[in-house]
């Protein structure tokens, strides 16, 4: 069965820091992978997608995440963190069974302090 | 460009009462999602839909029906409400297969 892990259900980094936020998926079938972030009280916002292209996938904002077969990983990095990149961060796979089915990570809160 | 509209906002129901969450988008999506969000559990999938006329259930389909008459429409109705369905909703609409959501903005409900 397919599912995402995300290690870390908090991250906490200074502003100007590097943001590594990971994540995991199990599939038996190459997936498509997305990143989604989540501000306070809004819906979420694709931040950027994985579609078999390229394996390094820029989005916006600044973030961009890799895309490794060999460790079944879809880490989302940042070089600098801005204050407001404090968020919910989601990680989700996309993958065809009856239908196309999206399965959520259960989430990454993002802190950053100044 | 209002992308997907969703309301009410914020929703107090009583044990047992029914109710329709409200979902619209504007960008001639076919497929439509309605996904509720719980602490620690990230997104699970109601019900969705792939075109109009045509819903099936997701992960979590119990106590909730759908329909979608238009393209634009899909409201989530909650047959006899329960505290465990309180939650915040989503609705969420995509272009086509494998392509990202655009979600509303949500629908927070307490059912006491």
């Amino acid at each position: 069965a397919q599912s995402v892990t995300q290690l870390g259900s908090h991250v906490s980094v200074s502003e100007g820091a590097l943001v590594l936020l990971r994540c995991n998926y199990s599939s038996s079938v190459p997936p498509y992978l997305f990143w989604y972030v989540q501000y306070p009280n809004q819906g979420l916002q694709l931040l950027l997608k994985y579609t078999s292209a390229a394996t390094l996938v820029k989005g916006i904002n600044g973030f961009e995440a890799e895309f490794k077969k060999s460790e079944t990983s879809f880490h989302l990095t940042k070089p600098s963190a801005h204050m407001s990149d404090a968020a919910e961060y989601f990680c989700a796979v996309s993958v065809w069974t009856s239908y196309d089915k999206v399965i959520f990570g259960p989430g990454t809160s993002l802190s950053v302090i100044p | 460009n209002a992308g997907v509209t969703q309301t009410p906002k914020f929703q107090v129901l009583k044990t047992g009462q029914s109710m329709t969450l409200q979902c619209a988008q504007d960008m001639n999506h076919e497929y439509m999602s309605w996904y509720r969000q719980d602490p620690g559990m990230g997104l699970r999938l109601i019900h969705y839909s792939v075109g109009a006329g045509i819903t099936d259930q997701g992960e979590v389909p119990n106590g909730y029906n759908v329909s979608r008459s238009t393209t634009e429409d899909f409201p989530l109705r909650l047959l006899s409400a329960a505290p465990s369905q309180t939650s915040v909703y989503f609705c969420a609409s995509k272009g086509g297969e494998n392509y990202g959501y655009t979600f509303g903005s949500g629908t927070r409900l307490t059912v006491v």
